[in-house]
């Protein structure tokens, strides 16, 4: 079974303070982990995913194999990055494709 | 070119009533997924279609809940004999062969079972 836990419902921070979106997993495999954002009256996108190592508008995350997270980092907030983020989980493969969301984190970026 | 299309994007029905919700996918995308998602959850899976059959439907909660897709294309989800439970956002996404876990999702259509 696939399981992904976002402990945190709500997360408030100030404008130009860090932030970091916790993300846990369960997967009894090598899966793929993703974060998708919903930005207010707007649908649900990728924001990034752990194979391609990017940053998108300056946020990170790295997949800790041992601690079977998939933390969401930013250094400084801004405003417009308050949205609903969503920690998502994938198999590989054949009917493996199916993604699991967690319950997901509002995120508050106060000026 | 145009994104996922949800219709209708608000249906209010009465406990008892048969339900269909539509999906159009963006061109070409030969995956596609629906989600139902209630107040203060995530997505929770329903079912994927890869092609015009539905590669994996653990997600159906029960029988009442029933989906195609007989073109590979175009998608609907059916339900029968609602009850207030099933009130929630119904969120369809489609995917690119061969890529992971990049969905592309609709605006989603909103139930509510009175």
């Amino acid at each position: 079974a696939q399981r992904v836990t976002q402990p945190e419902k709500l997360l408030s921070v100030f404008k130009g303070a860090p932030v970091e979106l916790k993300c846990n997993y369960s997967y009894s495999g090598s899966p793929e982990l993703f974060w998708y954002v919903q930005y207010s009256r707007q649908r649900l996108q990728l924001l990034l995913r752990h194979i391609s190592r990017e940053s998108i508008k300056g946020f990170t995350a790295d997949l800790n194999k041992g601690e079977t997270s998939f933390h969401l980092k930013k250094p400084f907030a801004q405003e417009e990055d308050s949205a609903m983020y969503y920690c998502a989980l994938s198999g590989v493969g054949g009917s493996n494709y199916k993604l699991t969301f967690g319950k997901g984190t509002l995120l508050t970026v106060n000026p | 070119g145009a994104g996922v299309s949800q219709t209708p994007s608000n249906k209010v029905t009465e406990k008892g009533k048969y339900v269909e919700l539509r999906c159009d996918p963006i061109s070409g995308h030969t995956a596609l997924y629906w989600y139902r998602q209630s107040l203060g959850q995530g997505p929770e899976f329903l079912i994927y279609f890869q092609g015009t059959g539905a590669a994996d439907d653990s997600g159906l909660p029960n029988d009442r809940f029933f989906a195609v897709r007989p073109e590979g294309s175009v998608s609907t989800l059916k339900i029968q004999r609602t009850e207030r439970g099933d009130s929630a956002v119904y969120l369809c996404a489609s995917r690119r062969q061969g890529e992971a876990g990049e969905l592309f999702f609709g605006e989603g259509s909103r139930l509510t079972v009175l």
